[in-house]
């Protein structure tokens, strides 16, 4: 596609639900990345891929939080048994190049989470 | 979190003038990139710069790199109402593989 696409767009999960984000990014990019934007604040990192491999998964806040990119393309990030404190919008990011050093990053719109 | 600091946390300006907003960061970098995000939509890439500059031109953005100091400006020049949005910079940072350090973000509002 001709951008990072992201969805569901919205979501409203009440506690304790499971949810799923999914991330298409730019086809042929390497590098994915998820970041975590609570309101008012700047996006943290959460995990990177580069093709399928999970090389970073260090700022996922807790092991209910797992990422997956299988095929090297699409991603999905999934939260288990929610919280509210899991609210925030979740951002997708690729980047062409191995490593996000090398390049901008190109972001989705995000998926909004609430947590009731 | 290892996130710079962007100040000031919020600008309000008049459609015209110039806004200056600075970026300090924590550890050595490869590039610092500075990022814009209207409200409720994602981040777009403004311009990057290399831990070799000291300062680039894009169109109406300047930013300047200080190594030295650990921080970073972006100046927008004969802003305008559309360049209301929050403006972020981002530092690569490299623990076992490289991933970018997102700062607080300023708040630029530019009034009509």
């Amino acid at each position: 596609g001709a951008g990072v696409s992201q969805s569901p767009r919205y979501k409203v999960a009440k506690r304790g639900q499971d949810v799923a984000l999914r991330c298409d990014p730019i086809s042929g990019h390497v590098s994915l990345f998820w970041y975590q934007q609570a309101l008012g604040q700047g996006p943290e990192f959460l995990t990177y891929f580069q093709n399928e491999a999970q090389l970073d998964k260090s700022g996922l806040p807790s092991d209910r939080f797992f990422a997956e990119r299988p095929e090297g393309s699409v991603s999905t990030l999934k939260i288990q048994r929610t919280q509210q404190e899991d609210s925030a919008v979740y951002l997708c990011a690729s980047s062409r190049a191995p490593g996000g050093a090398t390049g901008e990053l190109f972001f989705g719109e995000g998926s909004r989470l609430t947590v009731l | 979190s290892q996130q710079g600091e962007e100040d000031p946390q919020a600008l309000s300006i008049q459609e015209g003038e110039n806004a200056t907003m600075n970026c300090s960061y924590k550890t050595s970098i490869n590039n610092l990139q500075w990022y814009r995000q209207n409200s409720g939509r994602g981040l777009v890439h403004l311009i990057l710069i290399r831990s070799n500059e000291r300062e680039k031109h894009s169109g109406r953005l300047r930013v300047t790199l200080d190594t030295s100091k650990k921080s970073s400006s972006l100046l927008i020049t004969a802003s305008r109402a559309a360049d209301t949005a929050s403006y972020f910079c981002a530092t690569d940072s490299y623990s076992g593989t490289y991933k970018y350090i997102f700062g607080t973000g300023t708040r630029l509002k530019v009034l009509a």
